[in-house]
């Protein structure tokens, strides 16, 4: 079955820009969708059909989907944007990455 | 705002039915996203348990498939999970969400959330 591979864990310093991947096979053929999730919060949704933002979310976060590698990229990082980061697509059956905490410095 | 909020026992022991609530606010249930549950062991990442359409259809998580049931009843803007001879690995946070579906690109994700409730399944 499809599997999508997130690194466990990505540092920035805060203004510096934090990109998270999410890797699968062809996944370029897939929508790719974002989570956030704060300790102890639900996840919320920052980025749909591989680029789209929902109402709300900062334009300092962006996503881009090439090849076999999908990737989460958020400028101008700040202490509030540490979190869980979970990238979803469907294959059959919704599927989520493992999750790539993100620690700002 | 949609707003989602499940409900039910916290606690159950091992070979029990796990039974939650999602009571849904603000939007119709029979209206056109389908809704759906996600859970998530302490510590661990995000697992799709199952959804429910509008019309309700339903699809599940083929691990849990035997022992899971989703259902809806609109007339309270309520669905409901059941999921039957729990363990300890079925113990988790359990979030329902609205489904946003679009069967002909394949795109399926989740817009809005529940604040989540823990289930512990313990002896």
């Amino acid at each position: 079955s499809y599997v999508v591979t997130q690194p466990p864990s990505v540092s920035v310093a805060p203004g510096k820009t934090a990109r998270i991947t999410c890797d699968g096979d062809n996944i370029v053929t897939k929508s790719v969708h974002w989570y956030q999730q704060k300790p102890g919060q639900a996840p919320v949704l920052v980025i749909y059909y591989d680029y789209e933002r929902p109402s709300g979310i900062p334009e300092r976060f962006s996503g881009s989907n090439s090849g076999n590698t999908a990737t989460l990229t958020i400028t101008r990082v700040e202490a509030g944007d540490e979190a869980d980061y979970y990238c979803q697509v469907w294959d059959s059956k919704l599927i989520f990455g493992g999750g790539t905490r993100l620690t700002v410095l | 705002q949609v707003h989602l909020q499940e409900s039910g026992p916290g606690l159950l022991k091992p070979s029990e039915t796990l039974s939650l609530t999602c009571s849904v606010s603000n939007y119709s249930i029979s209206s056109d996203y389908s809704w759906g549950w996600v859970r998530q062991p302490p510590g661990k990442g995000l697992d799709w348990v199952g959804s429910i359409s509008p019309s309700g259809d339903t699809f599940y998580n083929p691990s849990l498939q035997r022992r899971v049931t989703i259902s809806a009843d609109t007339a309270k803007n309520q669905f409901s999970l059941r999921l039957t001879s729990v363990t300890a690995a079925d113990s988790a946070v359990y979030y329902c969400a609205r489904l946003r579906v679009v069967v002909k690109t394949a795109n399926y994700y989740f817009d809005f959330w529940g604040q989540g409730a823990l289930v512990t399944v313990s002896s």
